[in-house]
């Protein structure tokens, strides 16, 4: 089945920089590649997703790049905020089976 | 448009009851996703449902775990007998799976779910 592997697993990061979270898989077959946020208590939020026919995709201050080649995808957060603190979980599937997951990256932004 | 909704919120149990777990999908929604996350990691798969239908259960234990999604009514997993190892966050997801945005899974507030 499909495996998949995310680095680092906690990012500490001043207010303003740039955050990259790196995520690879196992499956070739794999072709949706979702991100999600995941506050204290609160159920994983989806902030953004890629399918394997795009190698990048932005969404104002989140990006996601994938290298369907080498098997791996990112999520970029630039001009990092507080608010931004979080876990953040990548994830696979082959579309229409199930995600997945990463072990998930402790974001810390610090003012 | 309400997002989907799970209760209880929080679930403590003693060890040989059983706990239900509710979850209704956002409207429109007829695929449903069950999903379990122990302190400090991922999320793992449980089981897929669709209306009366399990599609794919690979990640539910054999024995004690079930889960149903009615005709009418919420997606209900159920435990019996419940043991301290059962002690997690149990998330649900619905999937709209309309051919514009088939993907997309969208996850519940969770069940927390304490074995004492």
């Amino acid at each position: 089945g499909e495996n998949v592997e995310q680095h680092p697993s906690t990012l500490s990061v001043q207010e303003g920089d740039s955050a990259v979270i790196k995520c690879t898989y196992s499956d070739s077959a794999s072709n949706y590649f979702p991100w999600y946020k995941q506050e204290l208590g609160k159920g994983p939020q989806l902030i953004i997703d890629i399918r394997s026919n795009v190698g990048e995709k932005k969404d104002q201050r989140i990006a996601v790049t994938l290298n369907k080649t080498a098997k791996h995808f990112s999520l970029h957060i630039t001009e990092t905020q507080p608010e931004d603190s979080a876990v953040y979980f990548c994830a696979a599937s082959t579309g229409y089976s199930t995600l997945t997951f990463g072990k998930g990256t402790m974001l810390l932004v610090s003012p | 448009n309400a997002g989907v909704m799970q209760n209880p919120r929080h679930l403590v149990r003693r060890r040989g009851q059983e706990a239900r777990l509710r979850c209704s999908p956002m409207k429109g929604h007829s695929h449903v996703y069950w999903y379990r996350q122990l302190p400090e990691e991922g999320l793992k798969f449980m089981v897929y449902l669709q209306k009366e239908n399990i599609i794919d259960e690979s990640g539910m234990p054999k024995e004690r775990f079930s889960a149903e999604f009615p005709k009418e009514g919420p997606s209900i997993l159920r435990i019996q007998q419940v043991v301290r190892g059962d002690s997690a966050a149990y998330f649900c997801a619905s999937s709209p799976r309309s051919w514009q945005s088939s993907y997309e899974q969208y996850f519940g507030p969770g069940t927390r779910l304490t074995v004492t």
